[in-house]
Protein backbone atom coordinates (compact mmCIF):
# COMPACT_ATOMS: atom_id res chain seq x y z
CA UNK A 1 0.00 0.00 0.00
CA UNK A 2 2.00 2.73 -0.90
CA UNK A 3 -0.56 5.28 -0.70
CA UNK A 4 1.95 8.50 0.09
CA UNK A 5 5.57 8.05 -1.54
CA UNK A 6 8.56 9.79 -0.19
CA UNK A 7 10.86 8.78 -3.21
CA UNK A 8 14.19 10.38 -2.19
CA UNK A 9 15.09 8.62 0.88
CA UNK A 10 18.02 10.87 2.16
CA UNK A 11 18.99 14.98 1.00
CA UNK A 12 21.94 16.84 1.80
CA UNK A 13 22.10 20.20 1.93
CA UNK A 14 24.39 23.41 2.89
CA UNK A 15 23.28 25.62 5.90
CA UNK A 16 21.86 28.45 4.48
CA UNK A 17 20.52 26.92 0.70
CA UNK A 18 17.01 26.00 0.28
CA UNK A 19 15.93 22.08 1.38
CA UNK A 20 13.32 20.97 -0.36
CA UNK A 21 11.14 17.68 0.43
CA UNK A 22 8.95 16.16 -2.07
CA UNK A 23 5.91 13.71 -1.58
CA UNK A 24 3.05 12.15 -3.83
CA UNK A 25 0.29 10.76 -3.25
CA UNK A 26 -2.35 8.52 -5.27
CA UNK A 27 -5.53 8.46 -2.92
CA UNK A 28 -7.69 11.56 -4.62
CA UNK A 29 -10.07 11.22 -1.38
CA UNK A 30 -7.00 12.51 1.16
CA UNK A 31 -7.58 16.81 1.67
CA UNK A 32 -5.38 17.15 4.52
CA UNK A 33 -1.57 16.80 4.48
CA UNK A 34 1.22 17.29 6.81
CA UNK A 35 4.73 17.30 7.44
CA UNK A 36 6.15 16.12 10.46
CA UNK A 37 9.50 15.94 11.79
CA UNK A 38 11.60 13.24 13.64
CA UNK A 39 14.33 12.92 15.86
CA UNK A 40 16.07 9.74 17.07
CA UNK A 41 14.22 8.29 20.02
CA UNK A 42 11.62 11.12 19.87
CA UNK A 43 8.29 10.66 18.38
CA UNK A 44 6.65 12.84 15.09
CA UNK A 45 6.64 16.28 16.11
CA UNK A 46 4.23 18.34 13.76
CA UNK A 47 5.85 20.73 11.52
CA UNK A 48 3.20 22.61 8.82
CA UNK A 49 -0.15 21.38 7.34
CA UNK A 50 -2.15 22.29 4.13
CA UNK A 51 -5.66 21.65 3.69
CA UNK A 52 -6.65 20.89 -0.17
CA UNK A 53 -8.41 24.15 -0.87
CA UNK A 54 -4.97 26.03 -0.70
CA UNK A 55 -1.66 25.59 -3.10
CA UNK A 56 0.47 26.91 -0.46
CA UNK A 57 1.03 27.63 3.66
CA UNK A 58 3.79 29.12 5.18
CA UNK A 59 5.05 29.78 8.65
CA UNK A 60 8.47 31.45 9.50
CA UNK A 61 11.03 29.29 7.30
CA UNK A 62 8.73 26.27 5.98
CA UNK A 63 6.79 26.57 3.10
CA UNK A 64 4.26 23.57 1.98
CA UNK A 65 3.18 23.84 -1.20
CA UNK A 66 0.44 21.30 -2.77
CA UNK A 67 -0.36 20.41 -6.73
CA UNK A 68 -3.26 18.77 -6.55
CA UNK A 69 -3.68 17.77 -10.34
CA UNK A 70 0.02 16.44 -9.96
CA UNK A 71 -1.21 15.11 -6.79
CA UNK A 72 2.40 16.46 -4.98
CA UNK A 73 3.44 18.39 -2.50
CA UNK A 74 6.48 19.50 -1.18
CA UNK A 75 8.06 21.26 1.73
CA UNK A 76 10.81 24.28 1.52
CA UNK A 77 12.65 24.80 3.98
CA UNK A 78 14.69 28.61 3.89
CA UNK A 79 17.08 29.04 5.06
CA UNK A 80 18.58 25.69 6.27
CA UNK A 81 20.04 25.38 9.61
CA UNK A 82 21.92 22.55 10.73
CA UNK A 83 18.96 22.26 13.51
CA UNK A 84 16.95 21.13 10.91
CA UNK A 85 18.51 17.83 10.09
CA UNK A 86 16.31 15.56 10.87
CA UNK A 87 13.63 12.85 8.97
CA UNK A 88 10.95 14.60 7.76
CA UNK A 89 7.49 12.51 7.06
CA UNK A 90 4.67 13.48 4.78
CA UNK A 91 1.25 12.45 6.00
CA UNK A 92 -2.20 12.71 4.83
CA UNK A 93 -5.98 12.25 5.87
CA UNK A 94 -9.28 11.85 4.25
CA UNK A 95 -12.83 13.13 6.30
CA UNK A 96 -13.48 14.32 9.48
CA UNK A 97 -13.93 13.34 12.92
CA UNK A 98 -11.22 9.95 13.85
CA UNK A 99 -11.92 8.66 10.38
CA UNK A 100 -9.04 11.01 9.53
CA UNK A 101 -6.47 8.58 10.08
CA UNK A 102 -2.38 9.34 8.80
CA UNK A 103 -1.51 7.65 5.86
CA UNK A 104 2.51 8.26 5.93
CA UNK A 105 4.98 8.28 3.75
CA UNK A 106 8.56 6.56 4.32
CA UNK A 107 10.59 9.37 5.19
CA UNK A 108 13.40 11.84 4.36
CA UNK A 109 16.55 11.88 5.75
CA UNK A 110 17.98 15.44 6.06
CA UNK A 111 21.17 16.37 6.96
CA UNK A 112 22.33 19.93 6.68
CA UNK A 113 26.08 20.40 6.56
CA UNK A 114 27.98 23.46 7.68
CA UNK B 1 3.53 23.25 25.61
CA UNK B 2 1.69 20.74 26.36
CA UNK B 3 3.04 16.96 25.82
CA UNK B 4 1.48 13.21 24.96
CA UNK B 5 3.09 11.14 27.53
CA UNK B 6 3.97 7.28 26.73
CA UNK B 7 5.34 4.80 28.86
CA UNK B 8 7.35 2.85 29.32
CA UNK B 9 9.87 4.10 26.73
CA UNK B 10 11.44 0.31 26.10
CA UNK B 11 9.73 -2.61 26.89
CA UNK B 12 11.35 -6.10 26.41
CA UNK B 13 8.79 -8.75 27.11
CA UNK B 14 9.07 -12.65 26.42
CA UNK B 15 6.67 -14.26 23.34
CA UNK B 16 3.38 -15.11 24.34
CA UNK B 17 3.09 -12.23 27.40
CA UNK B 18 1.09 -9.48 27.72
CA UNK B 19 1.97 -6.22 27.75
CA UNK B 20 0.10 -3.29 28.36
CA UNK B 21 1.33 0.16 26.50
CA UNK B 22 0.64 3.34 28.24
CA UNK B 23 -0.50 7.04 27.12
CA UNK B 24 -1.64 10.25 28.89
CA UNK B 25 -3.22 12.45 26.08
CA UNK B 26 -3.19 16.50 26.00
CA UNK B 27 -5.48 17.58 28.39
CA UNK B 28 -8.61 18.39 26.88
CA UNK B 29 -8.28 16.07 23.59
CA UNK B 30 -10.69 13.87 22.59
CA UNK B 31 -9.19 11.64 19.72
CA UNK B 32 -6.92 9.21 20.46
CA UNK B 33 -5.04 6.95 17.83
CA UNK B 34 -2.17 4.18 18.18
CA UNK B 35 0.12 3.78 15.69
CA UNK B 36 3.39 1.83 14.91
CA UNK B 37 6.58 1.70 12.95
CA UNK B 38 8.54 -1.38 12.36
CA UNK B 39 12.08 -0.44 12.25
CA UNK B 40 12.88 0.75 8.94
CA UNK B 41 9.51 0.70 7.49
CA UNK B 42 6.61 3.27 7.44
CA UNK B 43 4.40 4.53 10.56
CA UNK B 44 1.42 2.94 10.12
CA UNK B 45 -2.49 3.12 11.49
CA UNK B 46 -2.94 0.99 14.20
CA UNK B 47 -6.51 2.22 15.77
CA UNK B 48 -8.55 5.37 16.34
CA UNK B 49 -10.57 5.59 19.83
CA UNK B 50 -13.28 8.39 20.16
CA UNK B 51 -16.18 8.63 23.41
CA UNK B 52 -14.81 5.26 25.01
CA UNK B 53 -15.03 3.29 21.85
CA UNK B 54 -12.58 2.33 18.52
CA UNK B 55 -13.43 4.22 15.62
CA UNK B 56 -11.70 2.70 12.96
CA UNK B 57 -9.08 -0.11 13.04
CA UNK B 58 -6.50 -1.60 10.38
CA UNK B 59 -5.85 -5.31 9.42
CA UNK B 60 -2.84 -5.06 11.85
CA UNK B 61 -5.48 -4.62 14.60
CA UNK B 62 -6.53 -8.17 15.05
CA UNK B 63 -7.64 -9.81 18.07
CA UNK B 64 -4.69 -10.07 19.99
CA UNK B 65 -4.70 -6.01 20.31
CA UNK B 66 -7.09 -4.14 22.65
CA UNK B 67 -7.24 -0.19 23.50
CA UNK B 68 -8.86 1.15 26.63
CA UNK B 69 -9.61 4.44 29.13
CA UNK B 70 -10.05 3.16 32.42
CA UNK B 71 -9.38 5.71 34.14
CA UNK B 72 -10.48 8.51 31.98
CA UNK B 73 -7.20 10.09 31.36
CA UNK B 74 -5.04 6.91 30.33
CA UNK B 75 -4.75 5.32 26.90
CA UNK B 76 -3.63 2.04 27.04
CA UNK B 77 -2.75 -0.67 24.36
CA UNK B 78 -2.59 -4.40 25.23
CA UNK B 79 -1.25 -6.86 23.40
CA UNK B 80 -2.69 -10.07 24.82
CA UNK B 81 -0.12 -12.79 23.14
CA UNK B 82 2.64 -11.13 21.64
CA UNK B 83 4.80 -12.23 18.61
CA UNK B 84 8.11 -11.80 17.67
CA UNK B 85 6.61 -9.47 14.96
CA UNK B 86 5.39 -7.10 17.14
CA UNK B 87 8.42 -5.68 17.86
CA UNK B 88 8.14 -2.39 17.00
CA UNK B 89 8.16 1.78 18.03
CA UNK B 90 4.64 2.91 19.12
CA UNK B 91 3.08 6.16 19.01
CA UNK B 92 -0.30 7.33 20.87
CA UNK B 93 -1.37 10.62 18.76
CA UNK B 94 -3.61 12.82 20.19
CA UNK B 95 -6.24 15.54 19.05
CA UNK B 96 -8.46 18.22 20.24
CA UNK B 97 -11.80 17.18 18.41
CA UNK B 98 -12.59 15.83 15.07
CA UNK B 99 -12.11 18.29 12.46
CA UNK B 100 -10.06 17.08 10.03
CA UNK B 101 -7.63 20.02 9.67
CA UNK B 102 -5.96 19.75 12.97
CA UNK B 103 -2.94 18.08 13.30
CA UNK B 104 -2.44 14.67 15.64
CA UNK B 105 0.63 15.00 18.29
CA UNK B 106 2.57 12.31 19.36
CA UNK B 107 4.33 11.28 22.13
CA UNK B 108 7.98 9.63 22.16
CA UNK B 109 7.00 6.12 21.44
CA UNK B 110 7.43 2.91 23.07
CA UNK B 111 9.97 0.98 21.87
CA UNK B 112 8.87 -2.88 22.46
CA UNK B 113 11.40 -5.81 22.02
CA UNK B 114 9.96 -9.39 21.47
CA UNK B 115 12.22 -12.23 22.53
Amino acid sequence: DQQVKQNSPSLSVQEGRISILNCDYTNSMFDYFLWYKKYPAEGPTFLISISSIKDKNEDGRFTVFLNKSAKHLSLHIVPSQPGDSAVYFCAASAGTGTASKLTFGTGTRLQVTL
Amino acid sequence: EPEVTQTPSHQVTQMGQEVILRCVPISNHLYFYWYRQILGQKVEFLVSFYNNEISEKSEIFDDQFSVERPDGSNFTLKIRSTKLEDSAMYFCATKPSGHNNQPQHFGDGTRLSIL
